[in-house]
């Protein structure tokens, strides 16, 4: 099966600055790959699929980036209202695995 | 709107049958072409693992981690779809969502519901 290796585990960044979250494939995937956002006691929600397209209504501080095997997600300006772990999720094949997921946090 | 909502016992015994259910409103599950409804869970404090897939057909797949101890199926007749795991322990404790996928990532979930596997 193919691992999902997310990194960092967990980050602190200030209020307007630009985090990146890499997710790593262990094989090649192309681009089938979503990113989700799950806040402390919520659902996770889709922000991205197809490796770097927007989910309808998610804001455009996100991005996402990448193909094959390494992933990129990018919140150019850091909001208090980002704090969440975030996933990577592979779907080119069954099974559907998930990234060990990334923590934001505001310092 | 879509909306899923799972049920279920929140406790089972070691070596038990966890069993839940999910209810599919606003969407037909009969008529969905592109959509596959899946199970995931998340162990308190950790991350997200699927566990498996059913299409309207009854064809499945699932994560060969839990394989030999997983069964999902649908009842159309209902608008509902199930999950089983069997010979469960503690390891199984978890919040267990029902979602709906489009061609592979998840567009809807259930609230979750906290399975706690206990004697």
């Amino acid at each position: 099966d193919i691992q999902m290796t997310q990194s960092p585990s967990s980050l602190s960044a200030s209020v307007g600055d630009r985090v990146t979250i890499t997710c790593r494939a262990s094989q090649g995937i192309s681009n089938y790959l979503a990113w989700y956002q799950q806040k402390p006691g919520k659902i996770p929600k889709v922000l991205i699929h197809g490796a770097s397209t927007l989910q309808s209504g998610v804001p455009s501080r996100f991005s996402g980036s990448g193909s094959g095997t390494d992933f990129t997600l990018t919140i150019s300006s850091l909001q208090p209202e980002d704090v969440a772990t975030y996933y990577c999720q592979k779907y080119n094949s069954v099974p559907l695995t998930f990234g060990g997921g990334t923590k934001v946090e505001i310092k | 709107q879509v909306q899923l909502q799972e049920s279920g016992p929140g406790l089972v015994k070691p070596s038990g049958t966890l069993s839940l259910t999910c209810a599919v409103s606003g969407a037909s599950i009969s008529s969905s072409e592109s959509n596959w409804w899946s199970w995931v869970r998340q162990p308190p404090g950790k991350g997200l693992e699927w566990i498996g897939e059913i299409y309207h057909s009854g064809s499945t797949n699932y994560n060969p981690s839990l394989k030999s101890r997983v069964t999902i199926s649908v009842d159309k007749s209902k608008n509902q779809f199930s999950l089983k795991v069997s010979s469960v322990t503690a390891a199984d404790t978890a919040v267990y969502y029902c979602a709906r996928q489009f061609g592979g990532p998840v567009d809807y979930w259930g609230q979750g519901t906290l399975v706690t596997v206990s004697s």
